[in-house]
């Protein structure tokens, strides 16, 4: 089983350009989220979709748009990088339900440096 | 507004000793509680996690974790430490009832000494 596939694993970028982090998941689960890790921060919620065809604002989604293709996949669009935007970003998936505990599973990440 | 506390982001045991990871949450209502861990340069996975019912949790590799309501704690445990263990452990939040974001602790690095 694959799980949850982020592509690209690895990018760098120069300030200004601009790229899109792709994610696909097979458990046919409805909610699908972004979040990038920074050392000393944890993980933070950059956006979200509930179910296919809705997306949401996280903590920190300044600087990122999404898209939420169909129900397997949710990408992450940089419009212009910055050097801020340097981090580690995953994919995660779950299926979020009244009396069904919603534990996330997620991708291996991609690795995102902006020069 | 959920949150969660890890306390001490870097923990050093020695082989074979007690291994003990603190996490807290704010709550107003009853919360599910995960543990992850993170591998270098993996994703993460699910530890264990505590919905309802029993309050001592078992996960995988002999990690338990214990929900403790009136201390609002989630603290993980694992009884005698591996070298294999070595990683970044995250606390996470979710409320139950109706569609809720999962919230994470900053979580908490173990390095096992041998």
């Amino acid at each position: 089983n694959a799980g949850v596939t982020q592509t690209p694993k690895f990018q760098v970028l120069k300030t200004g350009q601009s790229m899109t982090l792709q994610c696909a998941q097979d458990m046919n689960h409805n909610s699908m989220y972004w979040y990038r890790q920074d050392p000393g921060m944890g993980l933070r919620l950059i956006y979200y979709s509930a179910s296919e065809g809705t997306t949401d604002k996280g903590e920190v989604p300044n600087g990122y748009n999404v898209s939420r293709l169909n129900k397997r996949e949710f990408s992450l669009r940089l419009e212009s990088a910055a050097p801020s935007q340097t981090s580690v970003y995953f994919c995660a998936s779950s299926e979020v339900q009244t009396r069904v505990t919603g534990e996330l599973f997620f991708g291996e990440g991609s690795r995102l440096t902006v020069l | 507004a959920q949150s969660v506390t890890q306390l001490g982001s870097h923990v050093s045991v020695s082989e074979g000793a007690l291994v003990l990871l603190r996490c807290n949450y704010s709550s107003s209502v009853p919360p599910y509680l995960f543990w992850y861990v993170q591998y270098p340069n993996q994703g993460l996975q699910l530890l264990l996690k505590y919905t309802t019912g029993a309050t001592l949790v078992k996960g995988i590799n002999g990690f338990e974790a214990e929900f403790k309501k009136s201390e609002t704690s989630f603290h993980l445990t694992k009884p005698s430490a591996h070298m294999s263990d070595a990683a970044e452990y995250f606390c996470a939040v979710r409320y139950s009832g109706g569609y809720q974001k999962v919230t994470f602790g900053i979580g908490t690095k173990l390095q096992v000494i041998p």
